[in-house]
Formats: structure tokens, C-alpha cells, sequence
């Protein structure tokens, strides 16, 4: 079975300070990995993925996310944080071992940016 | 272009009564997903149509929850004898072709409240 965990309910920063959302994954083959994003009331949004090839992946709105095979992590990442940031961070995982699987979500994190 | 729409943004009903919820898919997406997102967890899978035929249907968790996509455009989900624990936000997601490296892009979501 497949699964992803997300250690932090919560992430603290401050505006313009470097931020960064854990996810790990456990999966039996390869990983497809996804980062998408909750604004209150609205569904998720995309932001990034990654299928194969450069480890380092950038994404919409200036994120950008490394994936770690021997650490089995696909952590997300911001430079500089903007209060507009704030908002519920998800990551999934699919299995790449067959055509199709499941997406599979983190609880989510949640990021509060703070002016 | 136009986004994943969901029909109504809000649904309350009484426990034992019949409900049916609409997605309209991104236009010439042939995958549709739903999903059940509880109080503070990530979205849980219910079931994926590839065209007209449910191709994955092992997220439903008991034959009161039911979908159909009779033209392969929109679908409804529909949930006979509502229970209190059936409250929860519906989120119904498309994608272009269904397979795993494929991103699905969500729609906003229905809010079900079973009193």
C-alpha cells in the first residue's frame, strides 16, 4: 500500500524568510510525486510534480521541490515567503509501477506566513 | 479556459435522505476522480471513470455511495439514506488521460452537512 506522511500540522514563518513543508512517501515501486494547495472554501490547486529525471522541481507561485529517493522525501521549498502563502499544503503520491494507480494524500500541513 | 465545476457549493439534508451531487470535468478531459475530504485530513479517494465506465470504484465505502457518467462529461455522485458521518467536502477532479503521471486538476468542492 501506498502512503505519505506530512510530520508538521503546522509550519510558522515569517514574511521573506525561507520556508519548507515536509512530505515522505512509501510506495512499492517508483514514486509520481505532487505538491497541491487549499485556500479556504476553494478546491486544491496544482503546483508541481514529479514524474522522473531532475531531482530539483519548479512549480507555480515560486515553488519549487526536491525529491530524495534514499530519503524517500519530496519536501517543498520557497525562497522568500509571502503572507499571501498562507494556506493548506498537500502532498501525494501515485505508484509509477503500473499505468494507473490511486492518488494517495497527506493530511496537509498547514502554512502560516506572518507580515 | 473553464475549471472543474461542482453543483451545489452547499448541501444540507437530514439524516435518511437521498442526495446527488454534480461535477461538470474540464472539457476534453477523459478522467474524473472523486474524492471525500473529511475535518482535517487530506482528500480520500471514492472512485475514478476513465470515458463512461467506472474503471476504479475501491474507494466507495458501501453501496449507498453510488456515481455514474452516462456520456462521458459530467458525472453525479449520489448517496442514498445520508448518515450523519457522510458529512464531509466532496471534491471531484479531471484529468486529461488517467494515467499516473497525469495531474489532476480539482474543482471547488461541495460541502455536505447530513444533520
Amino acid at each position: 500500500a501506498q502512503s505519505v506522511a506530512q510530520p508538521e500540522d503546522q509550519v510558522n514563518v515569517a514574511e521573506g524568510n525561507p520556508l519548507t513543508v515536509k512530505c515522505t512517501y512509501s510506495v512499492s515501486g517508483n514514486p509520481y510525486l505532487f505538491w497541491y494547495v487549499q485556500y479556504p472554501n476553494r478546491g486544491l490547486q496544482f503546483l508541481l510534480k514529479y514524474i522522473t529525471g531532475d531531482n530539483l522541481v519548479k512549480g507555480s507561485y515560486g515553488f519549487e521541490a526536491e525529491f530524495n529517493k534514499s530519503q524517500t522525501s519530496f519536501h517543498l521549498k520557497k525562497p522568500s515567503a509571502l503572507v499571501s502563502d498562507s494556506a493548506l499544503y498537500f502532498c501525494a503520491v501515485r505508484d509509477a509501477r503500473s499505468g494507473y494507480s490511486t492518488l494517495t494524500f497527506g493530511k496537509g500541513t498547514m502554512l502560516l506566513v506572518s507580515p | 479556459g473553464a475549471g472543474v465545476s461542482q453543483t451545489p457549493s452547499n448541501k444540507v439534508t437530514e439524516k435518511g435522505k437521498y442526495v446527488e451531487l454534480r461535477c461538470d470535468p474540464i472539457s476534453g478531459h477523459t478522467a474524473l476522480y472523486w474524492y471525500r475530504q473529511s475535518l482535517g485530513q487530506g482528500p480520500e479517494f471514492l472512485i475514478y471513470f476513465q470515458g463512461t465506465g467506472a474503471a476504479d470504484d475501491s474507494g466507495l465505502p458501501n453501496d449507498r455511495f453510488f456515481a455514474v457518467r452516462p456520456e462521458g462529461s459530467v458525472s453525479t455522485l449520489k448517496i442514498q439514506r445520508t448518515e450523519r458521518g457522510d458529512s464531509a467536502v466532496y471534491l471531484c477532479a479531471s484529468s486529461l488521460l488517467g494515467d499516473s503521471t497525469d495531474t489532476q486538476y480539482f474543482g471547488p468542492g461541495t460541502r455536505l452537512t447530513v444533520l
